[in-house]
């Protein structure tokens, strides 16, 4: 398995703009991950799902910011409409429920101008 | 919620040293405890986890030591190598909730 996938590694956009980042979890895996990284906050969970269901997505910053599972293999983080603030490296990470171990992708680094 | 606080957050250790980063957490529900490392620009990587029915488990240079009266567990890196430099987190449940990291530099 080539682990979990992330698209697009880097993005650079302006203020106001739509954002969507791309999470393919490793086949077997049930459980996803949203984070998001910065210097100052460390990783922050944004929002997990279990079985494709959005389990606790307390961490999503505010309505700018959602989350979709459509299917068992794939998972969308949309920022609409985008600021500095989100500037950060998003990671998603997959797991086997209970078994422990995150395996995280690559990251995508966002940066809003 | 949980709450993870890791100290410190920087550390220096003279190559061949060794290094200790601390982790406390809050809920006493929590019964799996990571450590990930994640070097400059790449992903986090788990090296070593302990689960709260065991207070101490090693892998080769690595080990980590969990106190559940006290709600902490500790990494241990002994014998330092240069790449060992990295940013260090320890996280704590199975919604992994993540310290703020500790970065370890290794002199040489």
């Amino acid at each position: 398995d080539a682990g979990v996938i992330q698209s697009p590694r880097h993005e650079v956009t302006e203020m106001g703009q739509e954002v969507t980042l791309r999470c393919k979890l490793i086949s077997g895996h049930n459980s996803l991950f949203w984070y998001r990284q910065t210097m100052m906050r460390g990783l922050e969970l944004l929002i997990y799902f279990n079985n494709n269901v959005p389990i606790d997505d307390s961490g999503m910053p505010e309505d700018r910011f959602s989350a979709k599972m459509p299917n068992a293999s794939f998972s969308t983080l949309k920022i609409q409409p985008s600021e500095p603030r989100d500037s950060a490296v998003y990671f998603c990470a997959s797991d086997i429920t209970g078994a422990g171990e995150l395996f995280f992708g690559e990251g995508s680094r966002l940066t809003v101008l | 919620g949980e709450n993870v606080e890791q100290h410190p957050s920087t550390l220096s250790v003279q190559e061949g040293d060794s290094a200790v980063i601390k982790c406390t957490y809050s809920d006493s529900a929590s019964n799996y405890f990571p450590w990930y490392k994640q070097e400059l620009g790449k992903r986090p990587q788990l090296i070593i986890d302990i689960r709260s029915n065991v207070g101490e488990k090693k892998d080769q240079r690595i080990a980590v030591t969990l106190n559940k009266t006290a709600k902490h567990f500790s990494l241990h890196i002994t014998e330092t190598q240069p790449e060992d430099s990295a940013v260090y987190f320890c996280a704590a449940t199975q919604k992994l909730t993540f310290g703020t990291g500790t970065r370890l530099t290794i002199i040489p």
